[in-house]
């Protein structure tokens, strides 16, 4: 069975520019979360989405953070503009419903 | 509010010898779940462990055994004859029980350096 897959690996962008990131979750997996690593910490939930619903964004930036979930299968993640302290990783997993997430390897973001 | 906290930064140990990763947690729900996942170099966040807060029995697989004590809320981890493989940052966690789909709270993790 494959995982979740995301893209890019790697990212480097200057501030104020715009960047997407893109996940697959694995086949059938109804929810789909979106996490900020920052280097040293756990991961932060940004956004969840049940099939192309959003469950919760509370701490997700609003003024310059977007996400969407169309078909309810693939998602893109969308930072506009850029600020340096979005420098992290973020991770994408997903979830049958048995309140265990599977994690992709993550977009590691570098903001100059 | 629901808090994990993780206060072993960084641990190193020589090759063959057992480490403990401690755990502690806060929360107000009487049902939740606790984690523990492993994120090797690669970047990728590796399931090793869920547990329901009615079941307080010590689990082993292989190498690895958790103790959950909830008089005390701790959910700690031991590797038992580590191996250099085992060389990761691992992340306590904990989520509510209330719905399938629950957000999941991170510790901060802790860095585990095994020397050969």
């Amino acid at each position: 069975e494959a995982g979740v897959a995301q893209s890019p690996r790697y990212k480097i962008i200057e501030k104020r520019q715009s960047v997407a990131f893109w996940c697959n979750p694995i086949s059938g997996h109804a929810t789909l979360y979106w996490y900020q690593q920052i280097l040293g910490q756990g991961p932060k939930l940004l956004i969840q989405f049940q099939n192309n619903g959003v469950v919760d964004d509370s701490q997700l930036p609003k003024d310059r953070f977007s996400a969407e979930r169309l078909k309810g299968v693939d998602s893109t993640l969308k930072i506009q503009p850029a600020k340096l302290e979005d420098s992290a990783v973020y991770l994408c997993a997903s979830s049958l419903g048995e309140n265990i997430q599977y994690f992709g390897a993550g977009t590691r973001l570098s903001v100059l | 509010a629901q808090k994990v906290t993780q206060a072993q930064t960084e641990i190193s140990v020589v090759e063959k010898e057992d480490v403990t990763l401690d755990c502690v947690y806060e929360t107000r729900d009487t049902t939740y779940y606790l984690f523990w996942y492993k994120q090797p170099p690669s970047g990728e966040l590796v399931f090793l462990i869920r547990r329901n807060s009615f079941d307080e029995q010590n689990e082993i697989s292989g190498r690895y055994s958790w103790n959950f004590q909830k008089s005390t809320s701790s959910f700690n981890f031991t590797i038992t004859a580590s191996q250099v493989v085992d060389s990761a940052v691992y992340f306590c966690a904990l989520s509510e029980a209330r719905s399938s789909a629950s957000k999941i709270i991170f510790g901060s993790g802790t860095r585990l350096s095994i020397r050969p």
